[in-house]
């Protein structure tokens, strides 16, 4: 199985500041990798697909990047309704598997 | 409206049996393969099962194959999970997903369906 590890596990940081979550691979995954959000009470939300794909209506401050083992996510200006919890998966081979998420919160 | 609604959960005992469904709206369903993903406080986001758009290729993840079942009836636009011989650490938060076309992933989800597995 292809295991998913992020960090941080949680951070905290002011509104305009330039944001970054890591996720790493346990294996090459190529750029198989997801970005989800999350806020309280809902289901996720696809973020980025295909690791730099950004979905349609995601705010363009938000990016990834990466390939093989090591990815990122980018807040480029943290904004207020960005608190909440990101997660990465890989979609590689089944299982697939997600990270343990990071908990984003704004000051 | 795009949509994807669970249902059917509930509190069970220890070796019981549930069926959660999950109707699909505002799009063909028969055309894109769908999952069932789980999450606790503990173990976070858990992916499930998948099931391909016509059925003819499923896949489990390794706690629950051989106690569940992944079913669809594209006549009906609806997604279907067997959970038989449920364990305490089954209890989650069930969500249906669907795939983007021709992309792995879970591009849209419903609101999740809460099963207590308890004594």
């Amino acid at each position: 199985d292809i295991q998913m590890t992020q960090s941080p596990s949680s951070l905290s940081a002011s509104i305009g500041d330039r944001v970054t979550i890591t996720c790493r691979a346990s294996q090459s995954i190529s750029d198989a990798l997801n970005w989800y959000q999350q806020k309280p009470g809902k289901a996720p939300n696809l973020l980025v697909s295909d690791a730099s794909n950004l979905q349609s209506g995601v705010p363009s401050r938000f990016s990834g990047s990466g390939s093989g083992m090591d990815f990122t996510l980018t807040i480029s200006s943290l904004q207020p309704e960005d608190s909440a919890t990101y997660y990465c998966q890989q979609s590689l081979t089944v299982p697939l598997n997600f990270g343990g998420g990071t908990k984003v919160e704004t000051k | 409206q795009v949509q994807l609604v669970e249902s059917g959960g509930g509190v069970v005992q220890p070796g019981g049996s549930l069926r959660l469904s999950c109707v699909a709206s505002g799009f063909t369903f028969r055309n894109y393969d769908m999952h069932w993903v789980r999450q606790t406080p503990d173990k976070g986001l858990e992916w499930v099962a998948f099931i391909r758009r016509d059925s003819g290729q499923v896949y489990y993840t390794d706690s629950v194959r051989g106690r569940f079942t992944i079913s669809r009836d594209n006549s009906r636009n609806t997604l279907n999970l067997q959970m038989n011989s449920l364990r305490v650490e089954d209890t989650a938060l069930y969500y249906c997903a669907k795939e983007e076309r021709f992309r792995v992933n879970f591009a849209l989800w419903g609101q999740g369906t809460l099963v207590t597995v308890s004594s």
